[in-house]
């Protein structure tokens, strides 16, 4: 299985603030990952598809790049509502796998 | 808009089955797309388990081959999913979602529910 490790596992920001999150793959997976935010008691909500796809009605201050093993989900500017779990996965070979997430809390 | 609903029960015994239904509005499931089972454990874990296919067709994780079932009822627009032989380890909120054809991404999940595993 794929493995896919994220970090931090929390990061601590002020509203206004610029983030990157980051995924690491265990092998090589083209750009074969997915982002979503999940808020308290909410599904999940996909925000970059392929690495860096957008995605309809996703704000664009979220935005993704990267390949083969290091991915990165970008947040310009920070704000009130952004702040909540972040999960990376991939689609490069069953059985799909999730990172295991980055808290994206108040500091 | 396509809607998916997660129904059953929420506490199931140790040893027993363990047994959902995700209800599909705005989208006939035989017309595309794979169905996915995923769960969220305690303390964040996802967990792909599974889809059937438009078609009928299924795919599993291997860590769960042995005790999942995924299967339809396609005049009730609906699919189900039977984990058994449960333990405590299965205690996890379950959702359903749509899983993009061959690109395996997921653009809409059902709210979820929680099942816990306890005697």
């Amino acid at each position: 299985d794929i493995v896919l490790t994220q970090s931090p596992a929390t990061l601590s920001v002020t509203p206004g603030e610029s983030v990157s999150l980051s995924c690491r793959a265990s092998q090589g997976i083209s750009t074969s990952i997915h982002w979503y935010q999940q808020k308290s008691n909410e599904s999940p909500r996909l925000l970059i598809k392929y690495a860096s796809q957008s995605i309809s009605g996703i704000p664009s201050r979220f935005s993704g790049s990267g390949s083969g093993t290091d991915f990165t989900l970008s947040i310009n500017r920070v704000e009130s509502e952004d702040f909540s779990v972040y999960y990376c996965q991939q689609s490069y070979s069953l059985p799909l796998t999730f990172g295991s997430g980055t808290k994206l809390e108040i500091k | 808009e396509i809607q998916l609903q997660e129904s059953g029960p929420g506490l199931v015994k140790p040893s027993q089955s363990l047994s959902l239904t995700c209800s599909v509005t705005g989208y006939t499931i035989t017309s595309g797309y794979d169905w996915s089972w995923i769960r969220k454990f305690p303390g964040n874990k996802m967990e792909w388990m599974g889809y059937i296919s438009y078609s009928g067709s299924t795919n599993y994780n291997p860590s769960l081959k042995s005790r999942i079932s995924i299967t339809r009822d396609t005049s009730k627009n609906q699919f189900f999913l039977q984990l058994n032989s449960v333990t405590t380890e299965d205690t996890a909120t379950y959702y359903c979602a749509r899983q993009q054809l061959y690109l395996r991404w997921f653009a809409y999940w059902g709210q979820g529910t929680l099942v816990t595993v306890s005697s």
